[in-house]
Order: structure tokens, then C-alpha cells, then sequence
């Protein structure tokens, strides 16, 4: 079992360039989540979906967009990135249908933004 | 506005005693916690949970003891081991909606 898989692991950007990040979970979850992890931050909520077609934004949305085309696929982009942008990016998901579940958290992807 | 608040960065134990992590929580609507742990360069992984509607948990070393009243959870490992070092984050969630984590404390279990 594959579990949540993120790529790329690292990336580095320059300020003003686009790029995806990648989440995939093979485990038929209807909750998928974006979070970064910055020093003294914790994990802040990005953005997150309930299903397939339905996203929502949680705590620091700005300079992010999300889309949720299938169940297993919940991609991350940022439209330009900003050095303020440079952290570690968890993607998660977690099944519903009662709501007292845990989240299954992927590796992380650690990006630089210069 | 930090709804789920750890406010020490670290705690450092000898192997063999009590570990005791603390979070605190502002949304009365949160109605599940759980604890995860993370080692460096992974994803944090779960740890413990509990229902708003329970007071402990155990599992093995770890348990968890929520007060309602006073918006306060708190994890307790016994004994410690150099294994259990690792940041510990705090989380909670209502039904259906987002998990709001803490800022998480970093344990250092001394052998």
C-alpha cells in the first residue's frame, strides 16, 4: 500500500515561477488536505477538499490554488511563488463518513523559493 | 488566530520517566483530538486520539486526558524511551471539518 504519495520531495523556485505539487492516495479517501510546516508555525491548513469537485480554504490560502478533479488526485499550485512560500508542504487525507478519523500525512515536499 | 495552542517548544526527559506534552484549544465546536509525531523528513504519523464525549484514552505507554471545561488536553507517555524523540503535535477537528494542528513541542527523551 502506497499510502499518500507527494512529488516532488525537494524543488527549488525561483520568485515569480509556477509550479504543482503532487498528491496521490491509493486508500479511496474523500478528505484530502494541503498544510505547510514552517518553524514555530506547527502545521497550517492550505486548502482542502470533502470529495471530488468540492474544495475549501483553510487558514492560509493566499498565492494557492487547488482543484479536485478525481477521489486519489489533489494537486497544489502555486501561481507565483513568493520567497514567504518557502516550507514544507504535507499533503493528507483521511476517510469521512463519521468525521472522527485520523489523517494519513505523505513524506512532505520541501521547497525554496530564491 | 492560533485555535490550537502548544506553548512549549520542548521538553527534554530522562529515559525511564514521565513525558507530559500540554495543548490547549479556543473552538468549543472541536469535538475530536488527536496527537501525532513526527520524526525529521517524514510526514507526521498518529499517535492517540479522543472523543470530546470521553475523559482518557490509553494505548500502551501513551494516554491521552482531555478537560472539556477548561479547553485542555495533555499526552502522557510512560515510561519514556530515546525512541519517543520526535516533535508532537496537537490537533482537533469537528466533524467534517478542517484539523487545526498546534505548533507542536519538540520531545528529547535523555538516555
Amino acid at each position: 500500500n502506497a499510502g499518500v504519495t507527494q512529488t516532488p520531495k525537494f524543488q527549488v523556485l525561483k520568485t515569480g515561477q509556477s509550479m504543482t505539487l503532487q498528491c496521490a492516495q491509493d486508500m479511496n479517501h474523500e478528505y484530502m488536505s494541503w498544510y505547510r510546516q514552517d518553524p514555530g508555525m506547527g502545521l497550517r491548513l492550505i486548502h482542502y477538499s470533502v470529495g471530488a469537485g468540492i474544495t475549501d480554504q483553510g487558514e492560509v490560502p493566499n498565492g494557492y490554488n487547488v482543484s479536485r478533479s478525481t477521489t486519489e488526485d489533489f494537486p497544489l499550485r502555486l501561481l507565483s511563488a513568493a520567497p514567504s512560500q518557502t516550507s514544507v508542504y504535507f499533503c493528507a487525507s483521511r476517510p469521512t463518513g463519521g468525521g472522527y478519523t485520523e489523517a494519513f500525512f505523505g513524506q512532505g515536499t520541501r521547497l525554496t523559493v530564491v | 488566530d492560533q485555535q490550537v495552542k502548544q506553548n512549549s517548544p520542548s521538553l527534554s526527559v530522562q529515559e525511564g520517566r514521565i513525558s507530559i506534552l500540554n495543548c490547549d484549544y479556543t473552538n468549543s465546536m472541536f469535538d475530536y483530538f488527536l496527537w501525532y509525531k513526527k520524526y525529521p523528513a517524514e510526514g507526521p504519523t498518529f499517535l492517540i486520539s479522543i472523543s470530546s464525549i470521553k475523559d482518557k484514552n490509553e494505548d500502551g505507554r501513551f494516554t491521552v486526558f482531555l478537560n472539556k471545561s477548561a479547553k485542555h488536553l495533555s499526552l502522557h507517555i510512560v515510561p519514556s524511551q530515546p525512541g519517543d524523540s520526535a516533535v508532537y503535535f496537537c490537533a482537533a477537528n469537528r466533524d467534517l471539518g478542517d484539523m487545526r494542528f498546534g505548533a507542536g513541542t519538540r520531545l528529547t527523551v535523555k538516555p
